[in-house]
C-alpha cells in the first residue's frame, strides 16, 4: 500500500534461528503496529508502537521483539524461529491520537519456519 | 475482555443480491470501527470507517452502519458482483487502548 511496504515479501527459514522483519513507512505517522494473520484466527496484534523507542506488548508477544529508533522504521524480531511461528505478518500504521483515524496496512510478509 | 464476532463465517451468494455482513462487539466504548477487505494472498484494503459519534458511512455500493448501544455493525453491499468476491474483516478501536481487534472475517463468494 502506498507509504508503508514491508520487506521482506517471502521468506523460509529453519527453527532456532533469528529472523528480523522490517516495516517502512513514509506518512510520518506516530503509531505503527505489527499483526500476524494465521486460519482460524484472524489478525492477532505482537506489538505495537506509539512512538519512538515507546513499544508496548499485544495479544501475542511471546517469543516476538520489536525495536522502533526511527519513527519510520519498526522492526519486528524473532528470537529462536520455531515451527508456530509461521504466519503471513502485516504491518500497519495509524495516527490514533487524530480524532477520526483510521488503519493502513502493509502487503504482509509471508514466513515459513521449517 | 474485548472481543470482535462476525457472522456468518462463510456466504455464498448469486450475483446481484443485496447482502449483509454482521459484526458485534464487546464494550460498548469504542472510539471508532473499520471495514476492510482482503483478497486472497493479499494485504488489506480499508473500505469504510465509521466513528463512534457517528451512525453510517457510504461508499459507492457499500453501506456500514453502527449501533454502538446493541455493540453492532452491518457492512450492506448491494447489488453483489463476482467481483465483490473477497473475505470482509471488520475491526474496532476503543477508547481506552491504541489497539486495533479484528473479527475473524466473513469469506464471501459471488458467483454468476
Amino acid at each position: 500500500d502506498a507509504g508503508i511496504t514491508q520487506s521482506p515479501r517471502h521468506k523460509v527459514t529453519e527453527t532456532g534461528t533469528p529472523v528480523t522483519l522490517r516495516c517502512h513507512q513514509t506518512e510520518n505517522h506516530r503509531y505503527m503496529y505489527w499483526y500476524r494473520q494465521d486460519p482460524g484466527h484472524g489478525l492477532r496484534l505482537i506489538h505495537y508502537s506509539y512512538g519512538v523507542k515507546d513499544t508496548d506488548k499485544g495479544e501475542v508477544s511471546d517469543g516476538y521483539s520489536v525495536s522502533r529508533s526511527k519513527t519510520e522504521d519498526f522492526l519486528l524480531t524473532l528470537e529462536s524461529a520455531t515451527s508456530s511461528q509461521t504466519s503471513v505478518y502485516f504491518c500497519a500504521i495509524s495516527e490514533a491520537d487524530r480524532v477520526g483515524y483510521g488503519y493502513t496496512f502493509g502487503s504482509g510478509t509471508r514466513l515459513t519456519v521449517v | 475482555k474485548q472481543e470482535v464476532t462476525q457472522i456468518p463465517a462463510a456466504l455464498s451468494v448469486p450475483e446481484g443480491e443485496n447482502l449483509v455482513l454482521n459484526c458485534s462487539f464487546t464494550d460498548s466504548a469504542i472510539y471508532n470501527l473499520q471495514w476492510f477487505r482482503q483478497d486472497p494472498g493479499k494485504g488489506l484494503t480499508s473500505l469504510l470507517l465509521i466513528q463512534s459519534s457517528q451512525r453510517e458511512q457510504t461508499s459507492g455500493r457499500l453501506n456500514a452502519s453502527l449501533d454502538k448501544s446493541s455493540g453492532r455493525s452491518t457492512l450492506y453491499i448491494a447489488a453483489s458482483q463476482p467481483g465483490d468476491s473477497a473475505t470482509y474483516l471488520c475491526a474496532v478501536s476503543w477508547r481506552n487502548t491504541d489497539k486495533l481487534i479484528f473479527g475473524t472475517g466473513t469469506r464471501l463468494q459471488v458467483f454468476p
